[in-house]
């Protein structure tokens, strides 16, 4: 199926400094999603986005969902070595009875102590 | 949040054998849920669509007759690996979509099944 456009790929970043990764769309979505995935595991979902242009936080985590609805952006500030993992955008669509999900290709998160 | 539960977590069948994988939503009912494959270091690859009492929706390029879905229940969905090859190997995810009234929903992971075919 098709994917959205997530970047960056990975990241190598020193423990204390601010992440920030984004996901853009050619397509509209109602709702925009970001998971964390640790290895071996089921992704885990960290923030949902509903409205266009809303903002939410969760914790050090940050994500808006573009005012377009083609776009969505996660920061993490201060991060710490236990933010490592695979970070993954989605955009859903809701049509009639259908749910179309699509997922970004992950942003593969380093963290050095 | 929500819970889904995948069972068995790992498995290893033989070459030629059939292996179903379970996705259970345990606090919810999930109209929809939806199966994903994933190869070491990428990302999520939809196989499949699984509305409750209808045949399910492949991704182009998925064998149905090779990945049997069956969505019987609101909280229960099935993958079956038929004839299992070694390239059928992989770490398979099913995800649960919990709708709402008030909120437009969210979509949770089970754990996963690792499959390894010999």
């Amino acid at each position: 199926g098709q994917q959205l456009n997530q970047s960056p790929q990975s990241m190598f970043i020193q423990e204390g400094e601010d992440v920030s990764m984004n996901c853009t769309s050619s397509s509209i979505f109602n709702t925009w999603l970001w998971y964390k995935q640790d290895p071996g595991e089921g992704p885990v979902l960290l923030i949902a986005l509903y409205k266009a242009g809303e903002l939410t936080s969760n914790g050090r985590l940050t994500a808006q969902f573009g005012i377009t609805r083609k776009d969505s952006f996660l920061n993490i500030s201060a991060s710490i070595p236990s933010d490592v993992g695979i970070y993954f955008c989605a955009g859903h669509l809701n049509h009639g009875n259908n749910n179309d999900m699509r997922f970004g290709a992950g942003t593969r998160l380093t963290v050095k102590p | 949040g929500a819970v889904v539960s995948q069972h068995p977590s790992r498995v290893i069948c033989k070459s030629g054998t059939s292996v179903k994988i379970e996705c259970r939503s345990l606090d919810f009912q999930a109209t929809t849920m939806f199966w994903y494959r994933q190869f070491p270091k990428q990302s999520l690859m939809l196989m499949a669509t699984s509305n409750e009492g209808s045949k399910a929706t492949y991704e182009q390029g998925v064998e149905k007759d090779k990945f049997l879905i069956n969505h019987a229940s609101l909280t229960l969905s099935t993958l079956t690996v038929t004839s299992a090859h070694p390239e059928d190997s992989s770490f398979y995810i099913c995800s649960a979509w919990r709708g709402g009234q008030v909120w437009p929903g969210e979509l949770f992971f089970g754990e996963g099944s690792r499959l390894t075919v010999l």
